[in-house]
């Protein structure tokens, strides 16, 4: 089933922060961010585990609450190098299909 | 190291018609996954091929279908081909499972179907 991301869009301005949501209906043994440039491949950010355990870029920080069943992406500082859409996606255990949400467009403005 | 590449970037086809796509991984990753990426839909996942052997599937008819070469290169075909079909395909490598770890994107394979 596919994970719900809100919200589906926001604006910022630069220097800005902004929180994105993931939310399952099923249990989650893993999460994993991925942001999309207009035209372009997405590009991985983060991987949370179950357990704990994360993997990804030093500059994005995320979390992952296993019992709700969540996970939320923080951006601070807002460049605008960050705007793009984002997409959680959800997977792992004995089912190696990664389910991705419908994603979040982000825009940071000058 | 060389990125993913998919082959080829840009196809127009007819309804009716079948098409294969090809996707060379990263060198070392034996993992390759497939996406359809269209506006309303989003990434929704097709299969995942791990040394030669699909792992899983999506929720797609069986007109949709893959394989894996002993060298982890990847096609997908999709036969009788409808105007539906249309929309960015996308593959995506990693050394191991792609529901555990990182998946490196190919810039995908935009199908049109008229």
């Amino acid at each position: 089933q596919q994970p719900v991301q809100s919200p589906q869009a926001v604006i910022l301005r630069e220097g800005e922060d902004a929180v994105i949501n993931c939310s399952s209906s099923k249990a989650l043994y893993s999460v994993h961010w991925y942001r999309q440039k207009h035209g372009e491949a997405p590009v991985f950010l983060m991987i949370l585990l179950k357990g704990g355990e994360q993997k990804g870029h030093e500059k994005i920080s995320a979390s992952f609450n296993e019992k709700k069943q969540q996970s939320s992406l923080y951006l601070t500082a807002s460049q605008l190098s960050y705007s793009g859409t984002y997409f959680c996606g959800t997977g792992g255990g004995s089912n190696y299909k990664l389910t991705f949400g419908k994603g979040t467009l982000l825009t940071v403005n000058p | 190291k060389a990125g993913v590449t998919q082959t080829p970037r840009y196809l127009i086809k007819t309804r009716g018609q079948q098409v294969t796509l090809s996707c060379s991984p990263i060198s070392g990753h034996r993992s390759v996954s497939w996406y359809q990426q269209t506006p309303g839909q989003g990434l929704q996942f097709l299969f995942e091929y791990f040394s030669e052997t699909q792992r899983n599937k999506g929720n797609f008819p069986g007109r949709f279908s893959g394989r894996q070469f002993s060298n982890s290169r990847s096609e997908m075909n999709v036969s009788t081909l409808e105007l539906g079909d249309s929309a960015l395909y996308l593959c995506a490598s990693s050394y191991t499972s792609g529901g555990y770890n990182e998946q490196f994107f190919g810039p995908g394979t935009r199908l049109t179907v008229l």
